[in-house]
């Protein structure tokens, strides 16, 4: 079946610009996670959505990043006046809960590269 | 704070060699340790995912293990092949599954 698709697969955009990056998750997927993987930084978690709950948005560097889902689906993660340290890979990833309220594995996206010039 | 860390940081064998990645983590209280896999310019693979009730998973020629106490987690690839040059990456998962990723294992299978 489809897997996480993300676009756009790469962004140029220029400092203080707003960006969006689009994640569709696996269908039925109740779990919807963004996260950022730059050089100097590895890979850390942004925020987390799960079924119709308020979003874990402890991750989040700071207020210029944001994020919705609609309907349980798709997100969007949005970056207001993009600043050059914003310049990442931004994956996402998407689970269903198994019985027992456990997490499964988590299945990730292609990423959007990002860079602000 | 939650910190993961691996060792070594790059790897390379001779094809054929069974080799040890090393995962560490502060903070037993884990909900899972997950493996993934990731090649140049792509997402991640997931490989396995150990609850925190188990002590190991296997997949294949893979193996991982959790000791929770001494926080630790290996991923044993036996008779390793050209193919799985990757960055291997280990993450510890949270209540939410909200992970908490090492730095990679770098890991060149030399032909």
């Amino acid at each position: 079946g489809a897997g996480v698709s993300q676009s756009p697969s790469n962004k140029v955009t220029e400092k203080g610009k707003d960006v969006e990056l689009r994640c569709d998750p696996i269908s039925g997927h109740t779990a919807l996670y963004w996260y950022r993987q730059s050089l100097g930084q590895g890979l850390e978690f942004l925020i987390y959505f799960q079924g119709n709950s308020a979003p874990d948005k402890s991750g989040l560097p700071s207020d210029r990043f944001s994020a919705e889902r609609t309907g349980g689906s798709v997100s969007t993660l949005t970056i207001q006046r993009t600043q050059q340290e914003d310049s990442a890979v931004y994956l996402c990833a998407s689970s269903s809960r198994l019985a027992g309220g456990r997490e499964e594995t988590q299945y990730f996206g292609p990423g959007t590269r990002l860079l602000v010039l | 704070k939650q910190e993961v860390t691996q060792i070594p940081a790059a790897l390379s064998v001779p094809e054929g060699e069974n080799l040890v990645l090393n995962c560490s983590f502060t903070d037993s209280a884990i909900y899972n340790l997950q493996w993934f896999r990731q090649d140049p310019g792509k997402g991640l693979t997931s490989l396995l995912l150990i609850q925190s009730s188990q002590r190991e998973q296997t997949s294949g020629r893979l193996n991982a293990s959790l000791d929770k106490s001494s926080g630790r987690s290996t991923l044993y690839i036996a008779a390793s092949q050209p193919g799985d040059s990757a960055t291997y990456l280990c993450a510890r998962g949270n209540a939410g599954n909200m992970l908490t990723f090492g730095g990679g294992t770098r890991l060149m299978v030399k032909p």
